[in-house]
């Protein structure tokens, strides 16, 4: 049974820094990897979708990188904005499965 | 992109009523849809997965006969909680699979008083 979780929980950084948020999984036969990004009380909004073949994937001041061997992949955020404040999670489809195993989260706020 | 509908956005319902929701594909087919839940600082859980013309298949632990799934066509699925309890209280997203990609609903913030 896949297992997905992301480290830290909540993350605070003052606007204009970099930053790493991390995500880990158990089953390393996936299909692809997803990043979302959720504010309170709203759906998902699709960051970045990694297949198993990719090892990264940009889009403008966002890059996603996958290690299907250590189970690992990473979303690094380039110049914080106080808009990039919210919930990112990561989710794993199993291969030839659409069905995502989510992670925990990451509460990410950007401090002016 | 492509676009999924899910209305409404908020219920608030008395314990024991029916709530239902719908999901909707807007510019393309979706053979199959996910229903998620997720209850407050908690991660999205797949409740079950709606097949048109046929069965949903719903994950262990999940009642099929409480939360009701129909996906009578290729742009439709609803999710009707029956009997609902203050217990039920979650936010509700679906999603439907176009391509590679997933797409998700703005989701429904279900509250039984």
């Amino acid at each position: 049974k896949q297992e997905v979780t992301q480290i830290p929980a909540a993350l605070s950084v003052p606007e204009g820094e970099n930053l790493v948020l991390n995500c880990s999984f158990t089953d390393s036969a996936i299909y692809n990897l997803q990043w979302f990004r959720q504010d309170p009380g709203k759906g998902l909004t699709s960051l970045l979708l990694i297949q198993s073949s990719q090892r990264e994937q940009t889009s403008g001041r966002l890059n996603a990188s996958l290690d299907k061997s250590s189970g690992r992949s990473t979303l690094y955020i380039a110049a914080s904005q106080p808009g990039d404040s919210a919930t990112y999670l990561c989710a794993a489809s199993n291969f030839g499965n659409e069905k995502l195993t989510f992670g925990t989260g990451t509460r990410l706020t950007i401090i002016p | 992109g492509a676009v999924v509908s899910q209305h409404p956005s908020r219920v608030i319902c008395k314990s024991g009523t029916s709530v239902k929701i719908e999901c909707r594909s807007l510019d393309f087919q979706a053979t199959t849809m996910f229903w998620y839940r997720q209850f407050p600082k908690q991660s999205l859980m797949l409740m079950a997965t709606s097949n048109e013309g046929s069965k949903a298949t719903y994950e262990q632990g999940v009642e099929k006969d409480k939360f009701l799934i129909n996906h009578a066509s290729l742009t439709l699925s609803t999710l009707t909680v029956t009997s609902a309890h203050p217990e039920d209280s979650s936010f509700y997203i679906c999603s439907a699979g176009r391509g590679s990609g997933l797409f998700f609903g703005s989701g429904t913030q279900l509250s039984v008083l």
